[in-house]
This record gives structure tokens, C-alpha cells and sequence, in this order.
């Protein structure tokens, strides 16, 4: 039974060119959550994703970041025109509904270098 | 004011001690915590999670809350050397479907 899967483990991306970050949730979950780290910061909210559905968004910036869950196929966070500030560690969660009542398992990240 | 504040550490206890970990948050209407334990270049890891007031033991830890307080605490008994990372305090705010607030975390030390 795989957990969450991410990758690619490590990703550098040269200033101006598109991240594609992909998650492939746990078996039979519909729920995917993105977060970031920044170095030496906590986790941060992004994104909460059901099947073709953004539920909320609220932690996304406001451009250049976007993130789909297709009907089919990984998870994806896109982020277009890549500046330095956007080297960060990112994780991705899955669940197979929003209980409250329990933490959710993140897979192994993605950590993205800008040069 | 943070919603989620933990003292960052560093943290050292010896070897066979009881580390104590902090954590207070904010938001009052606040349902779910949560303590990760995160090695260095690697992702979080859930070891406690915790709802209700009182304490929730798990082997050598247990987790403490006092939602009238704000303060949700993490105790690890007998610390080894493997225990030394940074341990994250999560907060599932109620009508958020399913987002948590983490704190900075604090760094842990176990000296053998």
C-alpha cells in the first residue's frame, strides 16, 4: 500500500521557467492537499483539491501558482515564471475525505531550487 | 499575534529525560492538534494528534490540551538520540475544511 507520492524529489529550475510539481494520492483518496516550507519556516497552507474540483484555494498567491487534481492522473502544482522566492520545500497530502478528525500522512516533497 | 506559536528552541534535554514541548494558538474555536515530527531534509511525520482537554498517551509520548488556556503541549518520556529533530504543532480550525496551521516548530536536541 503506497503512501503519497511526489515527485520529481528534487527539482532546479533557472529564473522565468515553469515548475510542474506532480502528488499521487493514497489508494482510493480523493483529497489532496498542497503545503509549502520555506527554509527555516513552518508549513504553510496552499491548496485543498478534490477530484476536478478546487475546494479552497485561500493560501495560493495570486499569480504565477496554479493546481489541478484531473479525474484522472497525479495531482499537479504549476508554477510559471519561477523566481527565487519560490525555492521551497513542497509537500502534498491526501485523505479520503475532509474528517477533522485526523492528521493527514504528506508524502516525501518536492524540494525546488531556483538559480 | 501568530496562530499557531511554539519557542523555536534549540531544545536540548540528555538522554533519558522528558522533553517538554509548547505550543498556544489563537483562534478560540480551534478543533483538532496535531504534533509532527520532522528530520532534517525529510517531511513531517504525525506521532500525536489530540481533541479533547486532558491528556492522550502514546508510548513514551503524550500529548497535553487546554482549550481554556490556548495550549496544547507534547511530552516525550525516556528521550533517545533518535528523538532529536523539530517537532511541528498543528491546528485544524473548525469551517476550514481540512487546513491546518502549523507553527515555526521547535528543534529538538537529545545529547547521548
Amino acid at each position: 500500500n503506497a503512501g503519497v507520492m511526489q515527485n520529481p524529489r528534487h527539482l532546479v529550475r533557472r529564473r522565468g521557467q515553469e515548475a510542474r510539481l506532480r502528488c499521487s494520492p493514497m489508494k482510493g483518496h480523493s483529497h489532496v492537499y498542497w503545503y509549502r516550507q520555506l527554509p527555516e519556516e513552518g508549513l504553510k497552507f496552499m491548496v485543498y483539491l478534490q477530484k476536478e474540483n478546487i475546494i479552497d484555494e485561500s493560501g495560493m498567491p495570486k499569480e504565477r501558482f496554479s493546481a489541478e487534481f484531473p479525474k484522472e492522473g497525479p495531482s499537479i502544482l504549476r508554477i510559471q515564471q519561477v523566481v527565487r522566492g519560490d525555492s521551497a520545500a513542497y509537500f502534498c497530502a491526501s485523505s479520503t475525505r475532509p474528517e477533522k478528525d485526523y492528521g493527514y500522512t504528506f508524502g516525501s516533497g518536492t524540494r525546488l531550487t531556483v538559480v | 499575534q501568530k496562530e499557531v506559536e511554539q519557542n523555536s528552541g534549540p531544545l536540548s534535554v540528555p538522554e533519558g529525560a522528558i522533553a517538554s514541548l509548547n505550543c498556544t494558538y489563537s483562534d478560540r474555536v480551534s478543533q483538532s492538534f496535531f504534533w509532527y515530527r520532522q528530520y532534517s531534509g525529510k517531511s513531517p511525520e504525525l506521532i500525536m494528534s489530540i481533541y479533547s482537554n486532558g491528556d492522550k498517551e502514546d508510548g513514551r509520548f503524550t500529548a497535553q490540551l487546554n482549550k481554556a488556556s490556548q495550549y496544547v503541549s507534547l511530552l516525550i518520556r525516556d528521550s533517545q538520540p533518535s528523538d532529536s529533530a523539530t517537532y511541528l504543532c498543528a491546528v485544524n480550525r473548525a469551517g476550514s475544511a481540512r487546513q491546518l496551521t502549523f507553527g515555526s516548530g521547535t528543534q529538538l536536541t537529545v545529547l547521548p
